[in-house]
């Protein structure tokens, strides 16, 4: 099967700026999770969506991060205005039950 | 909700010895607890999993205990190898939190060969 898609890789923008990340999941997951990692640290939850429906957004900054998954299917998160801790890797997984796959992320540096 | 905590931080261990890591957890609804395997710049990977009604399992070199009374499980590698340098993450889920899982800050493995 198709693993979840992620673009881009990579990113550099400036700080105050916005950017926004993509994520197309295995299909048939109704799983979407969004995950953000600073280097060194472990994969820290953002936002779980459940088909187009969001379960858990406790952990979301939602002064400046949004997400959406339209039509059940893929996904985008967005970051407006950037600040510089933002930097890390943005992680995209879906999943069913047990287990879930991760894309390959995005990586983000705001300078 | 739920914490979980990693230890150690760091481990360094020879080629062909074994390395063991453990992870404890706070909430006692937790049910399901995966490992992944981390490569430097590459995507966590799951290499093993459990569930709360077994209290071991095994996979070739590697294999994961589960105690629930004490809500610690540990990873046990074998015979390990150079490849298996890595960062290794634990994480624990619930079925009452929609299986989202809470990671542990990982484990940092080197094989010296």
């Amino acid at each position: 099967e198709a693993g979840v898609a992620q673009s881009p890789r990579y990113k550099i923008i400036e700080k105050r700026q916005s950017v926004a990340f993509w994520c197309n999941p295995i299909s048939g997951h109704a799983t979407l999770y969004w995950y953000q990692q600073i280097l060194g640290q472990g994969p820290k939850l953002l936002i779980q969506f459940q088909n187009n429906g969001v379960v858990d957004d406790s952990q979301l900054p939602k002064d400046r991060f949004s997400a959406e998954r339209l039509k059940g299917v893929d996904s985008t998160l967005k970051i407006q205005p950037a600040k510089l801790e933002d930097s890390a890797v943005y992680l995209c997984a879906s999943g069913q039950v047990y287990g879930y796959t991760f894309g390959s992320g995005t990586r983000l540096t705001v300078v | 909700g739920e914490n979980v905590e990693q230890h150690p931080s760091t481990l360094s261990v020879q080629e062909g010895d074994s390395a063991v890591i453990k992870c404890t957890y706070s909430d006692s609804a937790s049910n399901y607890f995966p490992w992944y395997k981390q490569e430097l710049g590459k995507r966590p990977q799951l290499i093993i999993d459990i569930r709360s009604n077994v209290g071991e399992k095994k996979d070739q070199r590697i294999a994961v205990t589960l105690n629930k009374t004490a809500k610690h499980f540990s990873l046990h590698i074998t015979e390990t190898q150079p490849e298996d340098s890595a960062v290794y993450f634990c994480a624990a889920s619930w079925s009452g939190g929609y299986n989202k899982l809470i990671f542990g800050a990982g484990t940092r493995l080197a094989v010296h060969p």
